[in-house]
């Protein structure tokens, strides 16, 4: 029974190109969107946000889109960069006072020079 | 360091040894998060500190699985009769703040557990 879902395990994308990345959740109770970055061997590190009062939230190359009706949440990176290569796993946040997260399965984004 | 800092990095153990994982938060962060993260999965939740309260340990797989936060700073996760089913990399995160959910968690670098 998976609340989060990411659908594609991995993307390759063309250096300069728009990477974009998905996720879909079944519970209504998630009220804060979050995706992280992930390099081998490290933590993951915090990308970019939004709240469910929102359904953009941009920050420079960064912009996540959420569409709550759809229970749908995507990360959109452009243009790619080499450097942007690593795993993304989005984040979901809701039926806590204190923050606990849900996340998806992860996506490994290659950027090709 | 300014970061979240864990230890051991990586660990073998033989099945049925216990283990013990150590994390050092951010210095004053009140939150203190443990995940588990099985080969190709997303992080899952396993317990949550509020200073040295434990407030939610509904993520424990078993009752073999422990944490501790004793003085609200330092938390260790104790795995007893480690089995291969273990094998998983465990996060720790923090954040500044108690109850808030809108607060970033930051994680440490991780320890890998390969039970054999």
């Amino acid at each position: 029974d998976q609340q989060v879902k990411q659908n594609s395990p991995s993307l390759s994308v063309q250096e300069g190109r728009i990477s974009i990345l998905n996720c879909d959740y079944t519970n209504s109770m998630f009220d804060y969107f979050l995706w992280y970055k992930k390099y081998p061997a490290e933590g993951p590190t915090f990308l970019i946000s939004i709240s469910s009062i929102k359904d953009k939230n941009e920050d420079g190359r960064f912009t996540v889109f959420l569409n709550k009706s759809a229970k749908h949440l995507s990360l959109h990176i452009v243009p790619s960069q080499p450097g942007d290569s690593a795993v993304y796993f989005c984040a979901l946040n809701g039926g806590t006072s204190y923050g606990k997260l849900t996340f998806g399965q992860g996506t490994i984004l290659t950027v090709h020079p | 360091g300014a970061g979240v800092s864990q230890s051991p990095r990586y660990k073998v153990a033989k099945r049925g040894q216990d283990v013990a994982l150590r994390c050092d938060p951010i210095s004053g962060h009140v939150s203190l998060f443990w995940y588990q993260q099985a080969l190709g999965q997303g992080p899952e939740f396993l317990t949550y500190f509020q200073n040295e309260a434990q407030l939610d340990k509904s993520g424990l797989p078993s009752d073999r699985f422990f944490a501790e936060r004793p003085e609200g700073s330092v938390s260790t996760l104790k795995i007893q009769r480690t089995q291969q089913e273990d094998s998983a990399v465990y996060l720790c995160a923090s954040s500044l703040y108690g109850l808030s959910s809108y607060n970033e968690q930051f994680f440490g670098p991780g320890t890998r557990l390969t039970v054999l």
